[in-house]
């Protein structure tokens, strides 16, 4: 009865190549989002989907995009992987896009490019 | 530019003694502040939070104080039990205008020890 769930846990590529993590929640939310933690545990968001459309985009590279099939899948593929995106990827739904809706977390998939 | 400061990365506590998280922010266009808890390996969860028209939110044991005029707030945990040992994280948005972002700070590990 996982909330936010994510695949895969772990994820260990090379330099180059190209990577996709799953993110689905069953809570019925409308929207979610994609927040990352680099190695100084700074988390920090890249984006935020409501109903399937992009409303945050932060300063991320183009490398990142994000795609969101239905309301309650949004998948983060990253192409040309560089050793900077080594981090903790971190999935997030919430009821509305209103700010004071609670955001639930899943459980981070951690991303390492050798 | 860090927006939301935790200037301490840790602080370790006996339990039943009270535990007291600090933040501060540098936006004044902040009028929303969360405290988010993570443990190993999980994703963060929320704990509690407070809006700019009060100074004080209580929930059980936790305790969020905030200081507009020195942009400054608190987590008081009383009293403090093994199981809060986590990673607590401070968050701020902006209700109007801001829409759905949330701003980390770097997070405090607090241990209680017994």
């Amino acid at each position: 009865d996982t909330a936010v769930s994510q695949t895969p846990k772990y994820l260990v590529t090379q330099m180059g190549n190209d990577k996709s993590i799953k993110c689905e929640q069953n809570l019925g939310h409308d929207t979610m989002y994609w927040y990352k933690q680099d190695s100084k545990k700074f988390l920090k968001i890249m984006f935020s989907y409501n109903n399937k459309e992009l409303i945050i985009n932060e300063t991320v590279p183009n490398r990142f995009s994000p795609k969101s099939p239905d309301k309650a899948h949004l998948n983060l593929h990253i192409n040309s992987l560089e050793l900077g995106d080594s981090a903790v990827y971190f999935c997030a739904s919430s009821q509305t896009s209103v700010p004071s809706d609670t955001q639930y977390f899943g459980p981070g998939t951690r991303l390492t490019v050798l | 530019d860090q927006q939301v400061k935790q200037n301490s990365p840790s602080l370790s506590v006996q339990e039943g003694r009270i535990s007291i998280l600090n933040c501060d922010y540098t936006n004044s266009m902040f009028d929303y502040f969360l405290w988010y808890k993570k443990y190993p390996a999980e994703g963060p969860t929320f704990l509690i939070s407070i809006s700019s028209i009060k100074d004080k939110n209580e929930d059980g044991r936790f305790t969020v104080f905030l200081n507009k005029s020195a942009k400054h707030l608190s987590l008081h945990i009383v009293p403090s039990q093994p199981g809060d040992s986590a990673v607590y994280f401070c968050a701020a948005s902006a209700l109007t205008g801001g829409g759905n972002k949330l701003t980390f700070g770097t997070g405090t590990q607090l241990k209680v020890e017994l």
